[in-house]
């Protein structure tokens, strides 16, 4: 069974400072998404990483994908209070399935 | 304007009383997917559909039915619900196939189901 395991679960922090929420497996995948969900909405793709080692920006945003495709990270840099969500990670199986994360609730106050 | 319409949004009902949860997409995206949503655990897909009369079950079936009769609707049944459903629901649609599991999945709004 793969297992995408998503860490903090939770994170406050102050606005302006910076954080790094991390997805690990031991499996393997073709590729792995991150998403964002606000409050009584959908989660909302935000980028999606399919080469080993790469790394992709969404303004303060920044996606890595491991070299061994088994692990991703997004890190933010400066944080603002239009940050808040909560965040996941899902990654394309061996049947191309999504396997998610549990999910980083993260909160940035002014 | 492309999007996944569910309904309802909201809804508390009884233990064992019948109810459907309806899903509709207007991309023309084959794959469609239901998950439940509870703290702590992510999202849980319940069932998946890749085309019109193919329906698969996901990691947690148990109690739930879906059916697929149009490419644009996937309803969620709850034959006799129970309050270990009680959860946010949410149906997704994407490009998705067999031989590709990079597709961008679209969510709909969530529905919050409470079985007393």
């Amino acid at each position: 069974t793969q297992l995408l395991e998503q860490s903090p679960q939770f994170l406050s922090i102050q606005e302006g400072e910076n954080l790094t929420v991390y997805c690990n497996s031991s499996s393997v995948f073709s590729s792995l998404q991150w998403y964002r969900q606000e409050p009584g909405e959908g989660p909302v793709l935000l980028v999606t990483v399919v080469t080993g080692g790469e790394v992709k920006k969404l303004k303060r945003l920044t996606f890595q994908f491991g070299d061994a495709r088994k692990d991703s990270s997004l890190h933010i840099t400066a944080a603002q209070p239009g940050d808040t969500g909560l965040y996941l990670c899902a990654g394309a199986g061996s049947n191309y399935q999504l396997i998610w994360g549990a999910g980083t609730k993260l909160i940035i106050k002014p | 304007e492309a999007q996944v319409t569910q309904n309802p949004r909201y809804l508390i009902t009884v233990t064992g009383k019948k109810l459907t949860v309806t899903c509709s997409q207007n991309m023309n995206h084959e794959y469609m997917s239901w998950y439940r949503q509870d703290p702590g655990l992510g999202l849980r897909q319940i069932y998946y559909s890749m085309n019109v009369e193919v329906t698969d079950k996901g990691d947690v079936p148990e109690g739930y039915k879906v059916s697929r009769k149009e490419k644009r609707n996937f309803p969620l049944i709850l034959e006799s619900p129970s309050p270990n459903q009680t959860s946010l629901y949410f149906c997704a649609s994407s490009f998705q196939s067999r031989g590709d599991g990079n597709q961008p999945q679209h969510f709909g709004d969530g529905t919050r189901l409470s079985i007393l």
